[in-house]
């Protein structure tokens, strides 16, 4: 079975700075892979996704994900957050036409 | 974008009665519609999936007769837990599917469930 690995339960990092959030697979071939972010009171938004071809995607406010097949990894990453940007970002692998989800990285930003 | 609605947001109960949570596409026709569970500072960790019409599948360890899943219509999918105790307390999140696949893949807000 698949697995999806977020070695960072939180993150703090200040308004400006810049994001990124680890992301750890395991699949034997190319996976389909998504980033979401969930916000209190809001269900999951989809922030990108992977399926083929450049491995460097863009995504919703901002954000931006690059798989690396030979660190079975993808990583979120933003050049410079927002007070808003802070929520719960889950990275999440499909497997059989379901998505398994990682545990899910809380991302706090100060002022 | 398309929305998915959960109804209620929040409901306690006492054990041993039963609480109904529906999940609602309002915008699109949802083929396919899947239930998930949430602990605290935790994953979401799948239940079931349901199909228009069909009998759920359940995922390994979930149990069918406490977690009675139906898919009435495209646009509709109610869970009830049955005989609920104080373990069955948790956040659960619905997510409905259009045809589009994954791309077309929403989740409902969730409700909180506390059983006293």
């Amino acid at each position: 079975a698949q697995s999806v690995t977020q070695p960072d339960i939180h993150i703090t990092v200040s308004e400006g700075a810049s994001l990124e959030l680890r992301c750890n697979y395991s699949y034997g071939a190319t996976p389909y892979l998504f980033w979401y972010v969930q916000s209190p009171g809001q269900g999951l938004q989809l922030l990108l996704k992977y399926f083929s071809g450049d491995t460097l995607v863009q995504g919703i406010k901002g954000f931006e994900a690059e798989f690396k097949r030979s660190q079975s990894s993808f990583n979120l990453r933003k050049p410079s957050v927002h007070w808003s940007d802070a929520a719960e970002y889950f990275c999440a692998v499909a497997e059989g036409g379901k998505l398994i989800f990682g545990q899910g990285t809380e991302l706090s930003v100060k002022p | 974008g398309a929305v998915v609605s959960q109804h209620p947001s929040r409901v306690i109960c006492k054990s041993g009665t039963s609480v109904k949570i529906e999940c609602r596409s309002l915008d699109f026709q949802a083929t396919t519609m899947f239930w998930y569970r949430q602990f605290p500072k935790q994953s979401l960790m799948l239940m079931a999936t349901s199909n228009e019409g069909s009998k759920a599948t359940y995922e390994q360890g979930v149990e069918k007769d406490k977690f009675l899943i139906n898919h009435a219509s495209l646009t509709l999918s109610t869970l009830t837990v049955t005989s609920a105790h104080p373990e069955d307390s948790s956040f659960y999140i619905c997510s409905a599917r259009g045809i589009g696949g994954f791309d077309t893949q929403y989740f409902g807000p969730g409700t909180r469930l506390t059983v006293l």
